[in-house]
């Protein structure tokens, strides 16, 4: 079963603007990360945002967990028309040995 | 270049019949994942591999089987047990099971005809 629910499904905005996608889960995790796909490719790794941290940043990606209400965000900034994609986040759940993924938000970015 | 590949990046099959799906990796990595993935939806996982001569089941492993005869190595078998296979399937490693990064192939788009 899913873990991870993205919200919002779909994000449209302009090129240079920010962009946020939200995830929630349901049971402990040791681990959050967030993914990127392109249509009809395969998933790639963004970012990993342990259990014991709160804020994680790659370039222009801001990662933030609260394990208190058990949901994490990325911001991209100044997003440009590349970063059109889908974005997962999957956690990896506290007694288990995989991942669950989630629907993902699927992010249009217009020139 | 390191990194994992899948074949055929497209399959038609005949319902009734079985079907291999082949993943192969050459990161050295000790987990590879296979997951399913409908329009517009995410990703579920089908088998698991902690390890060479072990896998597990995931959430969605009915219709499926799998063997990992070598660390390289994962194939899926989609058998005529599956009554809607018509998916995008993923492969993925990772150094260890659990929640290290997982790197993906770039899938095999199967469609029954």
């Amino acid at each position: 079963s899913q873990q991870g629910e993205e919200d919002p499904q779909a994000l449209s905005i302009q090129e240079g603007e920010n962009a946020t996608m939200n995830c929630s889960y349901k049971t402990s995790i040791n681990n959050l990360q967030w993914y990127r796909q392109n249509s009809g490719r395969g998933l790639v790794h963004l970012i990993l945002i342990r259990s014991n941290e709160r804020e994680k940043h790659s370039g222009r990606l801001r990662v933030t967990l609260d394990t208190s209400k058990k949901s994490s965000s990325l911001l991209i900034t100044a997003s440009r028309a590349a970063d059109t994609a889908s974005y997962f986040c999957a956690t990896d759940a506290v007694g288990n040995n995989d991942m669950r993924f989630g629907a993902g938000t699927r992010l249009t970015v217009k020139p | 270049d390191g990194g994992i590949t899948q074949s055929p990046k497209y399959l038609f099959r005949k319902e009734g019949q079985n079907v291999t799906l082949s993943c192969e990796q050459n990161l050295n990595h000790d987990a590879m994942y296979w997951y399913r993935q409908d329009p517009g939806q995410g990703l579920r996982l089908i088998y698991y591999s902690q390890i060479v001569n072990d896998f597990q089941k995931g959430d969605i492993a009915e219709g499926y089987s799998v063997s990992r005869e070598k660390k390289e190595s994962f194939p899926l078998t989609v058998t005529s047990a599956q009554k809607n296979p018509t998916a995008f399937y993923l492969c993925a490693s990772s150094t260890t099971s659990g929640g290290g990064a997982q790197y993906f192939g770039p899938g095999t788009r199967l469609t029954v005809l």
